[in-house]
């Protein structure tokens, strides 16, 4: 079965440094999305991305964040410059959303960013 | 409340018995999903319920959803110990909302063997 996978399942950084976070969909899905979940938190929404643009971003994904998809497959996260309050589990998911079963999101297995 | 809450917050129960969490939301809705999540991993999605279903099954889960009470249950038949893991609901807004996931504090759900 399809699934999205994401490297690293562990990133661990310094303070102020950038980091990538990298997803590959699943191949025939056309939405994309990052989300991230503070250690006993809620899963927060961060951005959503079809046709290569930001669809829509919430209120954490600030200047410090950005989205690409490189290629036809990959699609990753970047942080500029990292703060101790990034520290997170990441998750990818995308959907296909052409029709009325197919709105379901699938998530990636995450990765654990830690910043020191 | 916040968009998105479950209750309990944590639910023990033994194998066998059933176990159900129950989801509340503020906005109006176009679908309402269910994750599973184990301890540190990745969500897993369970199940979709849209907004003009009532009630729907999957092997041993049924999700209702009353849009009136802005309301959805998750009910899991005959518990194992592989089912012990942390459940939310995600809700999407109407298409003009956008598609984003908002997410509930979850249910954690330990099934004793």
């Amino acid at each position: 079965e399809p699934e999205v996978t994401q490297t690293p399942s562990h990133q661990v950084t310094q303070m102020g440094q950038e980091v990538i976070l990298r997803c590959v969909p699943i191949s025939n899905h056309l939405y994309f999305y990052w989300y991230r979940q503070i250690l006993g938190q809620k899963v927060e929404f961060l951005v959503s991305f079809y046709n290569n643009e930001i669809s829509e971003k919430s209120e954490i994904f600030d200047d410090q964040f950005s989205v690409e998809r490189p290629d036809g497959s990959n699609f990753t996260l970047k942080i500029r410059s990292t703060k101790l309050e990034d520290s997170a589990m990441y998750f990818c998911a995308s959907t296909d959303r052409r029709g009325a079963s197919t709105d379901t999101q699938y998530f990636g297995p995450g990765t654990r960013l830690t910043v020191l | 409340s916040q968009q998105g809450e479950e209750d309990p917050q944590a639910l023990s129960i033994q194998e066998g018995e059933n176990a159900t969490m129950n989801c509340s939301y503020k906005t109006s809705i176009n679908n309402l999903q269910w994750y599973r999540q184990n301890s540190g991993r990745g969500l897993v999605h369970l199940i979709l319920i849209r907004s003009n279903e009532r009630e729907k099954h999957s092997g041993r889960l049924r999700v209702t959803l009353d849009t009136s009470k802005k309301s959805s249950s998750l009910l899991i038949t005959a518990s194992r110990a592989a089912d012990t893991a942390s459940y939310f609901c995600a809700t999407d807004g109407l298409p003009s909302s956008g598609d984003k996931l908002t997410f509930g504090t979850g249910t954690r759900l330990a099934v004793r063997p």
